[in-house]
């Protein structure tokens, strides 16, 4: 089973500020990571899939950069809500797995 | 519009048993794998295993193999999730999402919270 490693575990931005989160997986999933975030009392949203393609709707501040083992989601610009959980998972695998998570909050 | 709803909230006893649902619509149901996923309180995210409603294809993580039964009802566009014997350990929010192919999660239900408990 590939372990997806996420780093950091909590991350305190002010709002308007860059936000990058890293995502490591175990061995190589070539370009299949997917990133969701969640927000408190909601089911998770897909932001990332493919690594770098944005799903629909989701606005151009997200970006998703990596392939092989190392992964970023980078926020450029933080709005209020923004501040959530952001999981990766990665797909090239059996089973899926996710990492544990980054929860990112207001510093 | 994709819409997956899931069933209400249960709160069960230990060795009890459960079938919780999850109803698409809005797509071809048969045509998409749908998955389960776990969030136990204050945890994160775990995949448990995933059906493609067509032909009822099966796939489990090795971690929940043995432990739950998915299933599906192509005719009313249904997947299930269930369990014979409850533990407390099951207490836990779960999530059914639709795949894109054998990819990522793509849509995801608004969850259904078990709480098992004496």
């Amino acid at each position: 089973e590939i372990v997806m490693t996420q780093s950091p575990a909590t991350l305190s931005v002010s709002p308007g500020e860059r936000a990058t989160l890293s995502c490591r997986a175990s061995q190589s999933v070539s370009s299949n990571l997917a990133w969701y975030q969640q927000k408190p009392g909601q089911a998770p949203r897909l932001l990332i899939y493919g690594a770098s393609t944005r799903a629909t709707g989701i606005p151009a501040r997200f970006s998703g950069s990596g392939s092989g083992t190392e992964f970023t989601l980078t926020i450029s610009s933080l709005q209020s809500e923004d501040f959530a959980v952001y999981y990766c998972q990665q797909y090239n695998n059996w089973p899926q797995t996710f990492g544990q998570g980054t929860k990112l909050e207001i510093k | 519009e994709v819409q997956l709803v899931q069933s209400g909230a249960e709160v069960k006893k230990p060795g009890e048993s459960l079938k919780i649902s999850c109803k698409g619509s809005g797509y071809s149901f048969t045509s998409y794998w749908i998955g389960w996923v776990r969030q136990m309180p204050g945890k994160g995210l775990e995949w448990m295993g995933i059906i493609y409603p067509g032909d009822s294809d099966t796939r489990y993580s090795p971690s929940f193999q043995g432990q739950v039964t998915i299933s599906a009802d192509k005719s009313i566009s249904t997947a299930y999730l269930q369990w014979s014997s409850l533990k407390a350990s099951d207490t836990a929010m779960y999530y059914c999402a639709r795949l894109f192919y054998l990819g990522y999660f793509q849509h995801w239900g608004q969850g259904t919270l078990v709480t098992v408990s004496s």
